[in-house]
Parts: C-alpha cells; structure tokens; sequence
C-alpha cells in the first residue's frame, strides 16, 4: 500500500498565482484532512471531509478550497497566494475504528510564495 | 475552545539519560490523546493513543501515560535515533478533527 501520497513535494509560487496540492490515499478511508506546518508551531487545520462530497473548514481556511468527489483524493487549492501561504502542508486520512485509530499522514508539501 | 500545551520546547539528552515530555491539554469531552513523532522533512508518525486517565502504552523506548490533564511520554535510555519531534494532539468527543501541540524537539546526543 502507498497510503497517502502528495504531489508536488517542492513548489515556488509567485504572490498572485493559483495552485492545487494533491493528495491520494489508497486505503479506502473515509476522513481526509489538510493540515498546514509553520517553523516552531504545530499543525493547523485547514480543510476536513467526512466522506465524499462533504467537506468542512477548520481553524485556517482563507484563502483555500477544496473538493471531494472520490473516497480516494482531496485536493487542496490555493487561489492568489500571499506569501504568508508558505508553509509545509500535510494531507492526513483516517478511518473510524481503524487499526491503531491514528491519522496516516503524507510526506508533505513545501510551498514557498515568493 | 480545545488546547494542547508541550514542555519543554526542545530537550537536549546524552544517550541512556531518560526524561520526560509533558502534553497539558483542555478539552470538551476527550475522546483520545495521541503522541506523533516527526522526522525532519517527514510527515508525523503515528505512535500511541490513550483514551482514558490511569491508561499507560508502551513501545520500545517509549511509554506514554494519561492523568486528567495532562499526559507524559517517558523516554528510558534514549538512543540518537529517539532524535525527533514529538507531537501531542487532542480529539474531542464528537469525533472531531485533531488539535495538535507545537511539539517538543528531542536530540539525542552519543
């Protein structure tokens, strides 16, 4: 099993310019998150689902949107980024009662906007 | 609204020195605690969850225990590889999404 993969792994943005970070997870779970990483902070939740089709904002949702049609993918979208959007950011995904009941994390994504 | 609070923010150990990180946390209702390690330039990797006070979980090196308020993970004799940032994070009852800590960075050093 891959889990959860996230593309690109590195990316420059020019303030201005739109981008969507992918996230796939092959594990069939329900819940999917995106979390953002700043130096010295923790996670901050940005965008959650509950399933396909549902999707609910957390603590930081300006300036991002997200869809759902598939179990497997939630792309993250970044629509006129500002550099304050630099960040390293985190696709998670869980399913109620699993093994282990923790979230499965991806490698991440270092966004810089420049 | 639900925090969570790590101490100390890094620590620094000699191989085989054990010690302990400490999660204080408020929350409406918990309905688990989990302790995530992160290598740099990795995502977090899950390790434990506890889901009620008096609960402890071990894992190698590592235990993890829950009060009320806060929890611990004990580290015995840790080696350079322990290396890493420990995450805290907190879900409360309604299965709602997890808030983390800022973590406490560990080196260990041989």
């Amino acid at each position: 099993n891959a889990g959860v993969t996230q593309t690109p792994k590195f990316r420059i943005l020019k303030i201005g310019q739109s981008m969507t970070l992918q996230c796939t997870q092959d594990m069939n779970h329900n819940y999917m998150y995106w979390y953002r990483q700043d130096p010295g902070m923790g996670l901050k939740l940005i965008y959650y689902s509950v399933g396909a089709g549902i999707t609910d904002k957390g603590e930081v949702p300006n300036g991002y949107n997200v869809s759902r049609s598939t179990t497997e993918d939630f792309p993250l979208r970044l629509e006129l980024a500002a550099p304050s959007q630099t960040s390293v950011y985190f696709c998670a995904s869980y399913a109620l009662g699993g093994a282990g009941y923790g979230y499965t994390f991806g490698s991440g994504t270092r966004l810089t906007v420049v | 609204e639900d925090q969570v609070t790590q101490s100390p923010e890094a620590l620094r150990l000699q191989e085989g020195e054990s010690s302990s990180l400490n999660c204080s946390y408020t929350v409406s209702g918990l309905r688990g605690l989990f302790w995530y390690r992160q290598d740099p330039g990795k995502g977090p990797e899950f390790l434990f969850t506890l889901y009620s006070a008096g609960e402890e979980k071990e894992k190698e090196r590592l235990k993890a225990t829950l009060t009320k308020k806060e929890s611990f993970l004990h580290i015995t004799a840790p080696k350079p590889e322990d290396s890493a940032t420990y995450l805290c994070a907190v879900q409360a009852a309604g299965n709602t999404p997890l808030v983390f800590g800022k973590g406490t960075r560990l080196s260990v050093i041989a």
